[in-house]
């Protein structure tokens, strides 16, 4: 089946310093998978970070980078230095379009970024 | 800005309790998800919808019934409710296509004891 798998957490990283949280999917029902990453700050529900629907192209937001990789079936989220605003529980996904846009979600990671 | 909004946040209910969670969306959006979410689990899909009236089973459907009444309410229903349905819950609503985004709302902490 569809599944995804991120970095275990939680991660802890002091700010300014780079991060990297690794994710790799496997669509076998999906023709044309889309890839996301969801964050979710405390209290609040999931808010769409950034998304890539084309297989080789880069998607940024808010500092935030994700390249999706079909060869290495890969889409790690990158920063190159976290602030303690981005600690929060960051989700990747992968979609299925063909259906709305159903999501299969990894089991999130909490992210901790300490002054 | 897209809005979800859940009721109640939170419920506490018994073993064997019935209990309806509530989702409505502004948005007109088409497509209605029902997903909950457990440690150590990414969210997992429940049951979805592209319309009023319309019900699609998802990927962990067992001992969850669904309906939406509008195009802006979906609910959620446990008919007995279980301790292993204990969980947090989201609603969430999308248009159809490979460029769209699923807004959710806020959750809904669900406890059964």
């Amino acid at each position: 089946g569809d599944s995804v798998t991120q970095t275990e957490g939680p991660v802890t990283v002091s700010e300014s310093e780079s991060l990297i949280i690794n994710c790799t999917y496997s669509a076998t029902s999906i023709a044309y998978p889309n890839l996301f990453w969801y964050v979710r700050y405390p209290g609040e529900g999931l808010q769409l970070l950034l998304k890539v629907i084309t297989a080789g192209q880069k998607g940024s937001s808010r500092g935030f980078e994700a390249t999706y990789n079909k060869e290495t079936t890969s889409f790690h989220l990158q920063k190159a230095s976290v602030q303690e605003s981005d600690s929060a529980v960051y989700y990747c996904a992968l979609g299925d379009a063909s259906s709305g846009q159903k999501l299969v979600f990894g089991q999130g990671t909490i992210l901790k970024v300490y002054l | 800005e897209a809005a979800v909004t859940q009721s109640p946040r939170n419920k506490v209910t018994v073993t064997g309790g019935n209990v309806t969670l509530s989702c409505r969306q502004t948005n007109s959006h088409n497509y209605m998800y029902w997903y909950r979410q457990d440690t150590g689990h990414g969210l997992r899909l429940i049951h979805y919808s592209y319309g009023a009236g319309n019900l699609q089973i998802g990927d962990v459907p067992d001992g969850y019934k669904a309906t939406r009444t509008t195009q802006e309410d979906f609910f959620l229903l446990l008919e007995l409710a279980s301790p292993s349905q204990t969980s947090l819950y989201f609603c969430a609503s999308s248009e159809q296509g490979a460029n769209t985004e699923v807004f959710f709302g806020k959750g809904t902490r669900l406890t059964v004891v």
